[in-house]
């Protein structure tokens, strides 16, 4: 069964040091992939996709994330946190057939803090 | 950009009351998909719709239905609203034909309603 886990439920860092957000996926097939984020009382919004092009993909506000196959991980760094990145992350994943679910799988989320 | 609009950002309803929480994007996006979110529980899907009054049932569509009468609009309906679907709910939609592509959801700034 496909499944997308999120290695961390909170991490803690200093503005201006790097920042890095565990995602790991499960899948039988090659999937999209996404991270979103989530400030406090706001939608997701899209920070990255991975659509079976380039490996390293950029996104908004400094963000990037790697697509490794072998090691099935699509973690997101950042060289240098800022205040405002505090918020919740979301690792998605594409589902490959049909059901209740739709065609997102997303992980349980990942809160970032940022300590001045 | 695309955007999605959600018609309330705050709600506070009584037990029993019938509820709607309308949803619309300005981008002809065919899919279009109703969530909750709960701490804890994660982003869960209660509807879902890949055409005008077309709708599939999501993990969790009890006391809950929904129309889609336009494309751009997806409207939630609580029946008979109840404590227990106090949450925090997200509308999203997507591009791409059939609810099974590899295209990410673009989603709404999320109402969160509180039910008394």
């Amino acid at each position: 069964a496909q499944s997308v886990t999120q290695l961390d439920s909170h991490v803690s860092v200093s503005e201006g040091t790097p920042v890095l957000l565990r995602c790991n996926y499960s899948s039988s097939y090659s999937p999209s992939l996404f991270w979103y984020v989530q400030h406090p009382n706001k939608g997701l919004q899209l920070l990255l996709k991975y659509t079976s092009a380039a490996t390293l993909v950029k996104g908004i506000n400094g963000f990037e994330a790697e697509f490794k196959k072998s090691e099935t991980s699509f973690h997101l760094t950042k060289p240098s946190a800022h205040m405002s990145d505090a918020a919740e992350y979301f690792c998605v994943v594409t589902r490959n057939y049909g059901g209740s679910q739709g065609n997102l799988i997303f992980g349980k989320g990942t809160k970032l803090s940022v300590k001045p | 950009d695309v955007k999605v609009t959600q018609s309330s950002r705050y709600l506070v309803k009584r037990t029993g009351e019938k509820v709607f929480l309308e949803c619309v994007q300005d981008m002809d996006h065919e899919n279009m998909f109703w969530y909750r979110q709960d701490p804890g529980l994660g982003l869960r899907l209660i509807y879902f719709s890949y055409d005008v009054k077309m709708k599939e049932k999501g993990d969790i569509p009890e006391g809950y239905s929904v129309s889609r009468e336009k494309k751009e609009r997806f409207s939630l309906i609580l029946e008979s609203a109840s404590t227990n679907q106090t949450s925090m709910y997200l509308c999203a939609s997507s591009f791409g034909q059939g609810i099974w592509s590899y295209n990410e959801q673009f989603f709404g700034p999320g109402t969160r309603l509180t039910v008394l």
